[in-house]
């Protein structure tokens, strides 16, 4: 099972909004509602931003955002601010032989 | 508050077995509602699955992994185990222990541990 796809970085100012795509397939993102994301700063551990495509842990801003359109799953991040910097992973359950696989990461850099 | 924290050797050599240990603070292992996984993460690059278990024994692997990997829990202890064997330099990764979501729904990762690392070089 390859990892999911993301773009390796996205930029934006601050207070602009941004989105991060994760393209599976229907093994994977397409086919269940189980995409979760993780926001991840340098020399530290990840940490959920959102899971099951659209939920928001208690806690996490409401400027993060989570949705799916077919294959591809999204997060967006609104109102852009400096400590929005990070990595950021998406993760899905998969029915291939690999149950559960990451995304391949994408670097936020706020301008 | 549930806290997670890996410990182990930071330096392994070449051919021998990795081994560390998630000890879990503010929950229990044994929990039957959650599942404990483990993420590694080599340095510079993205995180990788490696393995997920219930307390009762339900384990589900890697299969990149699976022949090298043993994951086991010990609820005397409220810790849970990462054996790997023959390890080499492509072991090399911090690893994250985290629970692994709920019975039924095992969607995501909350909280991390604050991972450790290790390097396998002789």
């Amino acid at each position: 099972q390859s990892a999911l796809t993301q773009p390796a970085s996205v930029s934006g100012s601050p207070g602009q909004s941004i989105t991060i795509s994760c393209t599976g397939t229907t093994s994977d993102v397409g086919g269940y509602n189980y995409v979760s994301w993780y926001q991840q700063h340098p020399g530290k551990a990840p940490k959920l931003m959102i899971y099951e495509v659209s939920n928001r842990p208690s806690g996490v801003s409401n400027r993060f955002s989570g949705s799916k359109s077919g294959n591809t799953a999204s997060l967006t991040i609104s109102g852009l601010q400096a400590e929005d910097e990070a990595d950021y992973y998406c993760f899905s359950y998969t029915s291939s032989n690999t149950p559960y696989v990451f995304g391949t990461g994408t670097k936020v850099t706020v301008l | 508050q549930l806290q997670l924290q890996e410990s182990g050797p930071g330096l392994v050599k070449p051919s021998e077995t990795l081994s560390l240990t998630c000890t879990v603070s503010g929950g229990s292992i044994s929990s039957s509602t959650y599942y404990w996984g483990w993420i590694r993460q080599p340095p510079g690059k993205g995180l990788e699955w490696i393995g997920t278990m219930h307390y009762s024994g339900s384990t589900f692997y890697n299969p990149s992994l699976k022949s090298r990997l043993i994951i086991s829990t010990d609820t005397s202890r409220n810790q849970l185990s990462l054996q790997l064997r023959s390890v080499t330099a492509a072991d090399t990764a911090v690893y994250y222990c985290a629970r692994h979501g709920v019975v039924g729904a095992l969607t995501w990762f909350d909280p991390w541990g604050q991972g450790t690392l290790v390097t396998v070089s002789s």
